[in-house]
């Protein structure tokens, strides 16, 4: 399809296991961004690609969280030894200009992770 | 920190009725101003956005103006539909005091619901 995809869709996991959620963003998209959101809280950021250029990792929750990106392809977001507290649904989206020069951010559905 | 505050939901309305969903934002400078929507079963999306205090952005018959002296962006509608149904998420990004203007700072959602 056309449009950001994320996998899985849903993850159910025990507590400390480790988790990798993956994101295919829309080609041609060097902005990819990754946020959390818990329930009923808004979306948390917690990464962010532009091309070849350094992450901005500053909205990772802990040193358990850590993200890549091979160019400007597939992201990977990956929690170690999970927590309950990590429950949530992590939404990645892409953007062809970035919201700096007004893009939209496409989003994918997410994936729902639920840490038993 | 920037934030965003939106009004709790979930809101419940018959077709045709007149929609407001509130947002006011804490922000240094001056942030651009979105509303994302998100329809049952798929990904956040771009409904409308202001980049400047007074703008107004519009689309599919929703407004919302970029109040700066009230620091709202409220969102309306004068005749809603059953296909509005959907989750609406306020956000503002924000360059100024050094912030990172690449970034989205969302409210935390209000769940729509029209009734035939």
């Amino acid at each position: 399809g056309a449009g950001v995809s994320q996998s899985p869709s849903n993850k159910v996991t025990e507590k400390g296991k480790d988790v990798e959620l993956r994101c295919d963003p829309i080609s041609g998209h060097t902005a990819l961004y990754w946020y959390r959101q818990r329930l009923g809280q808004g979306l948390e950021f917690l990464i962010y690609f532009q091309g070849n250029s350094a992450p901005d990792k500053s909205g990772l929750p802990s040193d358990r969280f850590s993200a890549e990106r091979t160019g400007e392809s597939v992201s990977t977001l990956t929690i170690q030894r999970t927590q309950q507290e990590d429950s949530a649904v992590y939404l990645c989206a892409s953007s062809f200009l970035g919201v700096q020069n007004s893009g939209e951010l496409f989003f994918g559905e997410g994936s729902r992770l639920t840490v038993l | 920190g920037d934030s965003v505050t939106q009004m709790e939901g979930p809101v419940t309305l018959s077709e045709e009725a007149f929609l407001t969903i509130n947002c006011t934002y804490t922000a240094t400078g001056y942030p651009s101003l979105f509303w994302y929507v998100q329809y049952p079963g798929e990904g956040l999306q771009l409904l409308l956005k202001a980049t400047k205090a007074d703008d107004k952005g519009s689309n599919k018959g929703f407004e919302a103006t970029y109040r700066k002296e009230t620091t709202s962006f409220h969102l309306e509608k004068g005749s809603v539909q059953v296909s509005d149904s959907a989750v609406y998420f306020c956000a503002l990004s924000n360059g100024g005091s050094g912030g990172s203007n690449y970034k989205l700072t969302f409210g935390k959602g209000t769940l729509l619901t029209v009734n035939p």
